[in-house]
């Protein structure tokens, strides 16, 4: 085990909702980073924050929002659901931005219909 | 778009065989790769990683290669067993220091024979 638990592990919304996804992060750990996985493929960097601050972001839309809290857990945030934001969400924790080890979560599947 | 790839989706090996897995990069700039396997219904789980300034490095049962000149990297696990069975990912950081900017591949998948 990770030590990375993310909430809700399934969740079913429609198209124009919005959708707020958490996470946990192993203790110790001051970096969170947020992925998308589409079924199929490889994982894509949605943004990552390290003590409390937004530390690097890919190529998502304004709509993927997400917020880090004191005690370094986190929350993704998507707001007017589109059918391509179906995926599983996945969350990872690491003990600082400078290291690629980073340790998931088991992810979030999210459909929306 | 990706800059990472992968030459093959899937590879098959027997049990106590060697595994090679492959992966090109394009951006000559990036410094630092990222080994990864997610078995199914799991979250990914790092392996090993290596920095621009070294071409080889090794951990338990597995070794990644970095050739620079023709961008070029693999991961290779001695004596494959069943619970290597996953898909596997490289990753590269297009950020500035470690892992704030993380791309990964399409992934291969490692079936093994028993």
């Amino acid at each position: 085990e990770t030590g990375v638990t993310q909430s809700p592990t399934h969740l079913i919304k429609t198209r124009g909702q919005q959708v707020t996804l958490r996470c946990s992060s192993q203790s110790g750990h001051n970096t969170v980073s947020w992925y998308q996985q589409a079924l199929g493929q490889g994982p894509q960097f949605i943004f990552q924050y390290y003590r409390e601050e937004e530390n690097g972001r890919g190529n998502f839309p304004p709509r993927f929002s997400g917020l880090q809290f004191p005690n370094y857990s986190s929350e993704l945030n998507v707001n007017a659901l589109e059918l391509d934001d179906s995926a599983l969400y996945l969350c990872a924790s690491s003990r600082d931005s400078y290291t690629g080890e980073l340790f998931f979560g088991e992810g979030s599947r999210l459909t929306v219909l | 778009g990706e800059s990472v790839g992968l030459h093959l989706p899937t590879l098959s090996v027997q049990e106590g065989d060697n595994s090679i897995i492959n992966c090109a990069y394009s951006n000559s700039a990036s410094d630092y790769f990222i080994w990864y396997k997610q078995e199914s219904g799991k979250g990914p789980q790092f392996i090993i990683d290596i920095r621009s300034n070294m071409d080889k490095r090794q951990g338990q049962r597995v070794t990644v290669l970095l050739n620079k000149t023709v961008k070029h990297l693999s991961l290779q696990i001695a004596a494959t067993q069943p619970g290597d069975s996953a898909v596997y990912f490289c990753a590269e950081n297009l950020g500035v220091s470690g892992s704030e900017k993380l791309v990964f591949g399409k992934g291969t998948k490692l079936t093994v024979n028993p």
